[in-house]
């Protein structure tokens, strides 16, 4: 089976410009979060969903990030405007059941704003 | 809210030989589950290994395999023949079992390096 898909793996995008993030699930799971990992805090949770509706986004940092997910198999993860603070990689990752199974991670998106 | 700690931020071992990393956690929850995840220089998350609390028999995936020590809050990770390839970042993950938080918290990583 596939796993998490993320794209793009690598961006390099302009201050100020938009930026999305994509995460095609791994086909079954009806949980999936958005991480994000920095040098400085580590792995950090922004939003999860559970059957597509948002569960917890707490932890997205400001409202310059929203995210979406239309259906079972696709989510979003959108920057606008970007600056260079949110230069990071963000991870997708899905899981069967919420808070019951593993959660499996994407390759992650490489996002550098300069 | 749980935390996890990682005490040693690198760690170093011979190709062949046997490594130990370290975890601990704390929690005031009975049910639980504790992973390992591995994380090359690719940046991939890769899944090492998997806990849960209630049992108290200890995890292995091939050369791979945990101490749990649930009294002690203990969760450390022993990799047998070490190999080239498994150079890498690892993170021990906490996880409640049901209830309402379902996020996974981290520790901040040992960087293991493995010397030929």
């Amino acid at each position: 089976d596939a796993g998490v898909i993320q794209s793009p793996r690598h961006e390099v995008t302009e201050m100020g410009q938009e930026v999305t993030l994509r995460c095609k699930p791994i086909s079954g799971h009806n949980s999936l979060f958005w991480y994000r990992q920095t040098m400085m805090r580590g792995l950090e949770l922004l939003i999860y969903f559970n059957n597509n509706v948002p569960i917890d986004d707490s932890g997205m940092p400001e409202d310059r990030f929203s995210a979406k997910m239309p259906n079972a198999s696709f989510s979003t993860l959108k920057i606008q405007p970007s600056e260079p603070r949110d230069s990071a990689v963000y991870f997708c990752a899905s899981s069967q059941r919420l808070g019951l199974d593993t959660i499996y991670f994407g390759e992650g998106s490489w996002l550098t704003v300069v | 809210a749980q935390t996890v700690t990682q005490s040693q931020p690198e760690m170093s071992v011979q190709e062949a030989e046997t490594v130990t990393l370290s975890c601990t956690y704390d929690t005031s929850e009975s049910d639980y589950y504790l992973f390992w995840y591995k994380q090359p220089p690719s940046r991939q998350m890769i899944l090492v290994i998997r806990q849960e609390a209630y049992k108290q028999q200890n995890a292995t995936e091939n050369r791979f395999s945990v101490n749990f020590q649930k009294a002690a809050k203990s969760f450390s990770l022993k990799i047998s023949d070490s190999q080239l390839g498994d150079a890498a970042m690892y993170f021990c993950a906490y996880r409640s079992h049901g209830g309402s938080n379902y996020k996974l918290t981290f520790g901040k990583g040992t960087l293991l390096t493995v010397n030929p």
